[in-house]
């Protein structure tokens, strides 16, 4: 079983539109991530919760809004969509807040048109 | 604040070179420090990692010695193969600071 799943893994999309990226960590970890890769590969943390709570927003638009119904998952939800958001988002997770090793999600390669 | 420099890249190889790549890093306290790899059209995957001064990381014959006095953690592999072709990203976690800071990460191409 995969410890840290995505959903979808390839999403094509025309600016404008709205759409969310979901994960899902069924190691039992408390604290969850959203990185996102732009075009060059440069990793950069957006947000992170810790048991359901934000703990790191960082200088995202409030076009992207996380969502953490439990601790077990944490989605992405992206309002009007530009074409600046074609990247790749990768969920993660780690078993505390200063856990020593982060697990990283296979990525969702997001593409606005 | 944090940040971790690495070495420009890409960088191409043939089959059983040996493999540098350079890390150093700034970081308020004392950071843990990792490895991850990307293997094209996959995800991250943590290669190796050292948490205090002198720790020595390994996996899959890649090595990484952590120094405080450089401030350096730089990847080493004495033979690299055609399947070690991937972009390899350094970075940092200091404290309880929850996030990890990566460098720019840099491509590697081994040929046959």
């Amino acid at each position: 079983d995969t410890a840290v799943s995505q959903t979808p893994k390839y999403l094509v999309t025309q600016m404008g539109n709205d759409k969310s990226i979901k994960c899902e960590q069924n190691l039992g970890h408390d604290t969850m991530y959203w990185y996102k890769q732009d075009s060059k590969k440069f990793l950069k943390i957006m947000f992170s919760y810790n048991n359901k709570e934000l703990i790191i927003n960082e200088t995202v638009p409030n076009r992207f809004s996380p969502k953490s119904p439990d601790k077990a998952h944490l989605n992405l939800h992206i309002n009007s969509l530009e074409l600046g958001d074609s990247a790749v988002y990768f969920c993660a997770s780690s078993p505390t807040v200063s856990g020593n090793t982060i697990y990283f999600g296979e990525g969702s390669w997001l593409t606005v048109v | 604040g944090d940040s971790v420099t690495q070495m420009e890249g890409p960088v191409t190889l043939s089959e059983e070179a040996f493999l540098t790549i350079n890390c150093t890093y700034t970081a308020t306290g004392y950071p843990s420090l990792f490895w991850y790899v990307q293997y094209p059209g996959e995800g991250l995957q943590l290669l190796l990692k050292a948490t205090k001064a002198d720790d020595k990381g390994s996996n899959k014959g890649f090595e990484a010695t952590y120094r405080k006095e450089t401030t350096s953690f730089h990847l080493e592999k004495g033979s690299v193969q055609v399947s070690d072709s991937a972009v390899y990203f350094c970075a940092l976690k200091t404290g309880a600071n929850s996030k990890l800071t990566f460098g720019k990460g840099i491509t590697l191409s081994v040929r046959p």
